[in-house]
């Protein structure tokens, strides 16, 4: 798995997007960049993935940079629950490399 | 789909003692993981079965830790003997495939205490 950079903690007001950067500029071609959170002590919960394409799912939005050294996870509406702690993964996504990921406080 | 089921959720054991966690993976999954977060630190891999085969155990961190999925199907890890240095929280993960990448489901973990 690649090494990935996330920024250690961004806050965001609730109803509005909430957009967290990660860098994985060692990425090789058929690594995927994945996206998992942290609710509290929870097991980390999967929201979305994408190899070269941007993806969107009922989750979130993935946008992922043309020479994929970088992408960025769109929460649309943050709400309150969305208060996590947010991975970002490059690789197979089994030998998994979860780093210390980015702390998003939503604030009401 | 029930979900990755850990048990138990909370184990507290004194150093010298065994503990063994079980974890019961989405049925059908052929591929099961486990991890751990010990206090204050990242969420590690620890090894990876497919069926009953060990794929990988590079992360397993000592000879203490004996880890078997008999069947193919529920996994358990035993910790034996347990040293302070255990206490953390482990997880348990099972996979399927989604548009050609591995996507892990996780289950709520299984914090363990060592006294």
């Amino acid at each position: 798995d690649a090494k990935t950079t996330q920024p250690p903690s961004m806050d965001c007001a609730e109803g509005r997007a909430a957009n967290l950067p990660c860098n994985h500029s060692t990425i090789s071609g058929n690594e995927y960049v994945y996206w998992y959170r942290q609710i509290h002590s929870q097991g980390p919960q999967y929201i979305i993935h994408g190899l070269k394409n941007n993806e969107t799912n009922e989750m979130a939005s993935l946008i992922i940079t043309e020479d994929r050294k970088s992408s960025t996870l769109i929460l649309p509406h943050a709400t309150l629950r969305d208060t996590a702690v947010y991975y970002c993964i490059a690789g197979w996504g089994f030998k998994t490399i979860f780093g210390a990921g980015t702390r998003l406080f939503v604030k009401a | 789909e029930a979900g990755v089921t850990q048990f138990p959720s909370h184990s507290v054991i004194e150093k010298g003692q065994t503990v063994t966690l079980r974890c019961d993976p989405i049925s059908g999954h052929d591929n099961l993981y486990w991890y751990r977060r010990v206090m204050g630190k990242e969420i590690k891999f620890l090894l990876h079965f497919v069926k009953e085969s060990k794929q990988d155990e590079s992360g397993m961190p000592n000879n203490r830790f004996l880890a078997e999925r008999t069947g193919g199907t529920y996994s358990t890890l035993k910790v034996q003997p347990a040293e302070l240095e255990d206490s953390g929280v482990y997880f348990c993960a099972s996979s399927s495939r989604r548009n050609g990448a591995n996507v892990l489901t996780f289950g709520a973990g299984s914090r363990l205490t060592v006294l």
